[in-house]
This record gives C-alpha cells, sequence and structure tokens, in this order.
C-alpha cells in the first residue's frame, strides 16, 4: 500500500521563490527518502533523513521529519527553472523492506 | 560510470504474448526492485530482491514474475501481458534495501 503521501499535488512558483512540499506517511518508518523525476525519466535521489534525525540539509534543499506527526517536509529554497520536476517521499517501514512512494507533487517554476 | 540499465526502453505487445524487461545495475547492490507508474496512481512496487535467490512481492504483483539468479540482473517477466499492463516500469538498486535507490532510465510498456 502506498504510505506516503505528498501534498500538494501541484505547486506552481516563480525563480527565486522558495518551494515547501509535505509529506505524510501512516506508520513507523526507519528513514524517509526524497527523490526528484525529470518528466518521463527515472527518479533521482536527493536526501535520506533517518527516524532519529530532525532535519537535514543538502546545498538548497531542507528536509524536516516530525515522527510524532508522521510528516516530512521538503523545502527547496531560491527555485530555478531547472528545479521543474516531480518531488516523491519514499518510506520504509520498521517491519519488511518494501519501499513505498507518495504519488508526488508536480513543481513548476517559471522564469 | 555506476548505473542501472532497462531494456527495452519501449516496448508495444499484445494481449498475451510473453514478454520479459531486463534490468543490470553495475553497483554490486545487494537490492533490486521494480515498479510502475501510473498517471495519478504514482510510483507501485511490483516486486523486489533483497539478494540472489531472495524475492518477495511488493504492492501490486499480481501477473508479474521476477528471478534473481545473478548479484547484477533482475529480470521482469510478464508471462501474460494484459492492457492493464500499459505502463511506464522502473528498475532500481540499492547497496540495502532501505536506502539510496538508483533508478533506470524507465521502460514504457504498451499493451493492446
Amino acid at each position: 500500500s502506498q504510505q506516503g503521501e505528498e501534498d500538494p499535488q501541484a505547486l506552481s512558483i516563480q525563480e527565486g521563490e522558495n518551494a515547501t512540499m509535505n509529506c505524510s506517511y501512516k506508520t513507523s518508518i526507519n528513514n524517509l527518502q526524497w527523490y526528484r523525476q525529470n518528466s518521463g525519466r527515472g527518479l533521482v535521489h536527493l536526501i535520506l533523513i533517518r527516524s532519529n534525525e530532525r532535519e537535514k540539509h543538502s546545498g538548497r534543499l531542507r528536509v524536516t521529519l516530525d515522527t510524532s506527526k508522521k510528516s516530512s517536509s521538503l523545502l527547496i529554497t531560491a527555485s530555478r527553472a531547472a528545479d521543474t520536476a516531480s518531488y516523491f517521499c519514499a518510506t520504509d517501514s520498521n517491519s519488511g523492506y518494501a519501499l513505498n512512494f507518495g504519488k508526488g507533487t508536480s513543481l513548476l517554476v517559471t522564469p | 560510470e555506476a548505473q542501472v540499465t532497462q531494456n527495452p526502453r519501449y516496448l508495444i505487445t499484445v494481449t498475451g504474448k510473453k514478454l520479459t524487461v531486463t534490468c543490470s545495475q553495475n553497483m554490486n547492490h545487494e537490492y533490486m526492485s521494480w515498479y510502475r507508474q501510473d498517471p495519478g496512481l504514482g510510483l507501485r512496487q511490483i516486486y523486489y530482491s533483497m539478494n540472489v535467490e531472495v524475492t518477495d512481492k511488493g504492492d501490486v504483483p499480481e501477473g508479474y514474475k521476477v528471478s534473481r539468479k545473478e548479484k547484477r540482473n533482475f529480470p521482469l517477466i510478464l508471462e501474460s501481458p494484459s492492457p492493464n499492463q500499459t505502463s511506464l516500469y522502473f528498475c532500481a538498486s540499492s547497496l540495502q534495501g532501505r536506502y539510496e535507490q538508483y533508478f533506470g532510465p524507465g521502460t514504457r510498456l504498451t499493451v493492446t
């Protein structure tokens, strides 16, 4: 079953603005990952945050994790047109090794 | 270059004609997985493999088979394809199951 659920489904912003997308999940996890997908292409890993971490940074990306609310957010600062893509969160579970992806947030950054 | 390759990239076939989509990785990864991506449904896991000869079902395994005889290869087999298996398929691998997945370029399958 799809555990991760991204919100919003679609987001349109202008270059230079920040983009925030959220992910909610249902059961306990070991870690949560964020991926980017350019139209029709393979997903690319962005960042992994472990269940005992609250915040992680990578370049212009900032990820937070709140295990009490079972939610995570991905913040892209100073967005660029090249950030236009779909973004997915992926969660594992405490039992088993399946990986569950959400339906994604489609981000459009206009110049 | 570290990569996951899939073949074919595009395939149009007819209902009932058995087909195999190959997946190969050159990173000595233990974990490999197959996903299908459909509009509005996101990415759903079909099967995964923790290591050679170890496979397990994902969310949507019906109508698919897999095998893992070698560490580098993880073919996806559709014994009798049906139109509802028309989709974009991705293979992925990782060092261990719960960590960073490396995705292949995708295989767009149409079953008529």
